[in-house]
């Protein structure tokens, strides 16, 4: 089976920086996403990691380590409207298919 | 607008019914997803097409079902809705060769069965 874990919640200050955590537990790994979703709406992509290591985007930076199923997202200059949850999602290739399994998201709270 | 279109946005229904949940994935798109989303829980994993043929199954009740058809859009059915089916139902597509590309969700279906 797999098993993926993060924080519920997570509280920040605007225009700080915040880690958000995820560890997992997988076989068949092919790669970690991660996602962001506001109340309501549906989840948009943020970044993907599949070798070790530090991927940057503009504000948002996720880091992947394959050995210690661990990964963690980024999220610099914080702006309120980065209020959402994110989700850490494992992809797993078997059969010759793709499937994404997600955590249960970590909320973050952005206050000024 | 991701691509992915997902219809109705919004349903109401009473417990007992049945409902057909609708998705039409991004253009090029060969496989469909269908997602659950309780209240407070994470994106629980339904069922996979890929062109047209079933390819994984996750945690789907017997009372719901689903079909892709040739057109590539695909189709959920819950039947005998139970109160505890209430949640938003969310439909996502991929390319053939998924990987770095994850997927693309459509905007979702909010069921609420009374």
């Amino acid at each position: 089976g797999q098993n993926i874990d993060q924080p519920t919640e997570m509280t920040a200050t605007e225009g700080a920086i915040v880690q958000i955590n995820c560890t997992y537990q997988t076989s068949g790994f092919n790669g970690l996403f991660w996602y962001q979703q506001h109340a309501g709406e549906a989840p948009t992509f943020l970044s993907y990691n599949v070798l070790d290591g530090l991927e940057e985007k503009g504000r948002f930076s996720s880091f992947l380590s394959r050995s210690k199923g661990y990964s963690y997202l980024l999220l610099k200059e914080l702006q309120m409207k980065d209020s959402a949850s994110y989700l850490c999602a494992v992809s797993n290739s078997g059969a010759g298919s793709y499937q994404l399994t997600f955590g249960k998201g970590t909320k973050l709270s952005v206050i000024p | 607008d991701s691509g992915v279109t997902q219809t109705p946005k919004h349903l109401i229904t009473a417990t007992g019914q049945r409902v057909t949940l609708r998705c039409s994935p991004r253009s090029g798109d060969l496989s469909v997803y269908w997602y659950q989303q309780s209240l407070d829980q994470g994106l629980q994993f339904l069922i996979q097409y890929y062109n047209g043929e079933e390819r994984a199954k996750g945690n789907i009740l017997e009372r719901f079902s689903a079909q892709q058809f040739p057109d590539l859009h695909s189709e959920l059915n819950l039947s005998s809705l139970e109160l505890g089916d209430s949640a938003l139902y969310f439909c996502a597509s991929s390319a053939a060769t998924g990987g770095h590309y994850g997927y693309t969700f459509g905007s979702g279906t909010r069921l609420t069965v009374v």
